[in-house]
């Protein structure tokens, strides 16, 4: 029982470099979603995907793009990274329609140098 | 004006002790859900406890109790007779409820509690 994953689980990247953060549920999850967490600022949402083929933007959505080609799969992406979008990462998935927990992933700690 | 408020930064406690941690919320939905996570040092996010705003009795999941004043618009975790294991970071959210809360989860900053021995 997997749940959420998230690949790879620490990177760090020069200025100016790209990398795609991956995320991956086996529970036939509807909705995932991406966050960041930085000291003293609790988690905000990046991007969040309703259904295969659909992303939308959360709350601090600049410098990132996503994608939800497979139901079970939702990208992130850093086209050009800076520093800062130093940060820990964190994938969650829901049901849809559903006012139930969240299960997160483990986390990705990103560092741009 | 922030959805999630806690205004507590951290907290020392004595072992064995309840401990009670706040959370303030604001919104206008008449749907929403509230959400207890858990982050120990290992930085895993753990679910705790979860209380819908039309519940009408206060979630309780083992030793954590959620203290549900619609009114006040507050949603405090209880953890009852802690524990060394308890020492963690808490986080209160929030998930409103147009369109079954699609667009995801509001946190407050956040609690580190540490308990002592």
């Amino acid at each position: 029982n997997a749940g959420v994953t998230q690949t790879p689980k620490f990177r760090v990247l020069k200025t100016g470099q790209s990398m795609t953060l991956l995320c991956a549920q086996d529970m036939n999850h509807e909705y995932m979603y991406w966050y960041r967490q930085d000291p003293g600022m609790g988690l905000r949402l990046i991007h969040y995907s309703v259904g295969e083929g659909t992303t939308a933007k959360g709350e601090v959505p600049d410098g990132y793009n996503v994608s939800r080609l497979k139901k079970q799969n939702f990208l992130l992406g850093l086209e050009s990274a800076a520093p800062s979008q130093t940060s820990v990462y964190f994938c969650a998935s829901t049901k849809s329609f559903s006012n139930t927990e969240a299960f997160f992933g483990q986390g990705t700690r990103l560092t741009v140098v | 004006a922030q959805k999630i408020t806690q205004t507590q930064p951290g907290m020392f406690v004595q072992e064995k002790e309840a401990v009670t941690l706040d959370c303030t919320y604001d919104t206008s939905d008449p749907s929403y859900g509230l959400f207890w996570y858990k982050q120990p040092s290992s930085g895993e996010m753990i679910f705790l406890i979860y209380q819908g705003s039309y519940d009408q009795q206060n979630a309780t999941e083992g030793r954590y109790s959620l203290n549900f004043q619609k009114a006040r618009k507050s949603a405090n975790l209880v953890i009852s007779a802690s524990q060394l294991g308890d020492s963690a970071m808490y986080f209160c959210a929030m998930r409103e409820g147009v369109g079954g809360g699609a667009d995801g989860l509001t946190f407050g900053k956040g609690t580190h509690l540490i308990i002592q021995p």
